[in-house]
């Protein structure tokens, strides 16, 4: 069974980027008909989905973080990550990285602050 | 983008008893395959959501059969035919048929 765990730096100061990957086993990034998404909680709020990269390459974004979110895949590791850029406390979440919206990862925290 | 919409906000339920979710989407989630892209989750405490049902009443892997999904287009519901200690967390619905996709706000279960 497929299984994803999110890593990456739990603090981001206002205005940098934040970087956050997703590492897969029980399966591979390239396998077909796999979408590779990437979804954020508030805390005490609702989920929000970022985007997804599928297996051939293409990713997606929500509209109202396109402009900020890159999700790229590395096949070599069997990773996938997000970049999001321009923070702000707006973006302190729960980030969770997700396979075909079926297999979920822990999740990670990241908080916004200077 | 298609805005969904759950009620109630908040259940409180006898364990024992019924419990039923309804899930409400401002566009139609059949798509012309004859599939219907609404997926449910549930989310406990300190958990990632998990996943219930997809595709509308089908049921993943490991879902007790207590719990049932039904409904087409644009209404859909959850039911859970006897709660259980072990069901409390806020359930999500969300949609698929369209990017981006979009969950609604979430119901809180709890226990009496």
């Amino acid at each position: 069974q497929v299984q994803l765990q999110e890593s990456g730096p739990g603090l981001a100061k206002p205005s940098e980027t934040l970087s956050l990957t997703c590492t897969v086993s029980g399966g591979s990034v390239s396998s077909g008909d796999s979408y590779w998404s990437w979804i954020r909680q508030p805390p005490g709020k609702g989920l929000e989905w970022i985007g997804y990269i599928t297996f051939t390459g293409t990713s997606i974004y929500t509209p109202s973080l396109k402009s900020r979110v890159t999700i790229s895949v590395d096949t070599a590791n069997n990773q996938f990550s997000l970049n999001l850029n321009s923070v702000t406390a707006a973006d302190t979440a729960m980030y969770y990285c997700a396979k075909n919206m079926g297999y979920w990862g822990q999740g990670t925290l990241v908080t916004v602050s200077s | 983008e298609i805005v969904m919409t759950q009620t109630p906000l908040s259940l409180s339920v006898t364990p024992g008893q019924p419990a039923s979710i309804s899930c409400k989407s401002s566009q139609s989630l059949l798509r012309t395959d004859g599939k219907t892209y609404l997926y449910w989750y549930l989310q406990k405490p300190g958990q990632p959501p998990q996943l219930l049902f997809y595709e509308g009443p089908y049921r993943f892997s490991g879902v007790p059969d207590r719990f049932s999904a039904s409904g087409s287009g644009t209404d859909f519901t959850l039911k859970i035919s006897r709660v259980e200690a072990e069901d409390v967390g806020v359930y999500h619905c969300m949609q698929s048929i369209q990017l981006p996709y979009t969950f609604a706000q979430g119901t809180k279960l709890e226990i009496k």
